[in-house]
């Protein structure tokens, strides 16, 4: 059964940079994407970007580029999530997913939260 | 960018239906995708591609995609669907190709 396994919660100074890893168990992600969400608390979903393990493709929202690398380390099927200059509005869970082209996302990772301190 | 609205709550009663919208410009030209989201948990996909249901998801969920307006359905609710719904869609914008709704939270009376 395919799952994403996530690093834990990590507690961050504001101006700081944060890489989150999501590990992909009993699957190959090569003909899928792994996609970035976040959830500030109380919020709603917000979609940061993607990546394309078998083409080394990615994009980013434009809310995120230049702040946000994603990228995929093909011998431990795990991706990471960097995000530079940590502002308090960057607290939130992050989760990973995968998704397949403009589909669903239909496996997740259980999520890391993320906390910006002063 | 394109933008999907949500109601932000919709209260139901145990056994009945439950309707959440999701309305985006010719949303319906669109394929659209719902989440369930349980306090502290990762959303799970309950309907795909307008209505398809993944595997484990039990057939009082189902979903429906015209004009302006998606729906998803959750017949005969129980306290256990109680949670915040999201749809999404994917989008021709190149800045922002995922979208999600706000999300709804439906209450189980």
């Amino acid at each position: 059964q395919v799952q994403l396994v996530q690093s834990g919660a990590e507690v961050k100074k504001a101006g700081a940079s944060v890489k989150v890893s999501c590990q992909a168990s009993a699957y190959s992600f090569t003909n899928l994407d792994i996609h970035w969400v976040r959830q500030a608390p109380g919020q709603g979903l917000e979609w940061m970007g993607w990546f394309h393990p078998n083409s080394g493709n990615s994009g980013y929202a434009q809310t995120f580029e230049g702040r946000v690398t994603i990228t995929w380390d093909a011998s431990i099927r795990t991706a990471y999530m960097e995000v530079s200059s940590l502002t308090f509005e960057d607290t939130a869970v992050y989760y990973c997913a995968r998704g397949m082209g403009a589909t669903a996302f239909d496996v997740w990772g259980q999520g890391t939260l993320v906390t910006v301190s002063s | 960018s394109y933008v999907l609205t949500q109601p932000p709550s919709v209260s139901v009663a145990p056994g009945q239906t439950a309707r959440i919208t999701c309305g985006g410009h010719k949303i319906g030209s669109k394929s659209v995708h719902w989440y369930q989201q349980k306090p502290g948990q990762a959303p799970v996909l309950v309907v795909f591609d307008d209505t398809d249901r993944p595997s484990g998801i039990p057939e009082r969920f189902s979903g429906s995609n015209s004009g302006n307006t998606a729906t998803l359905t959750i017949s005969t609710v129980e306290a256990g669907d109680e949670a915040e719904y999201y749809c999404h869609v994917w989008d021709t914008s190149r800045d922002h190709p995922v979208v999600f709704g706000g999300g709804t939270k439906l209450t189980v009376l």
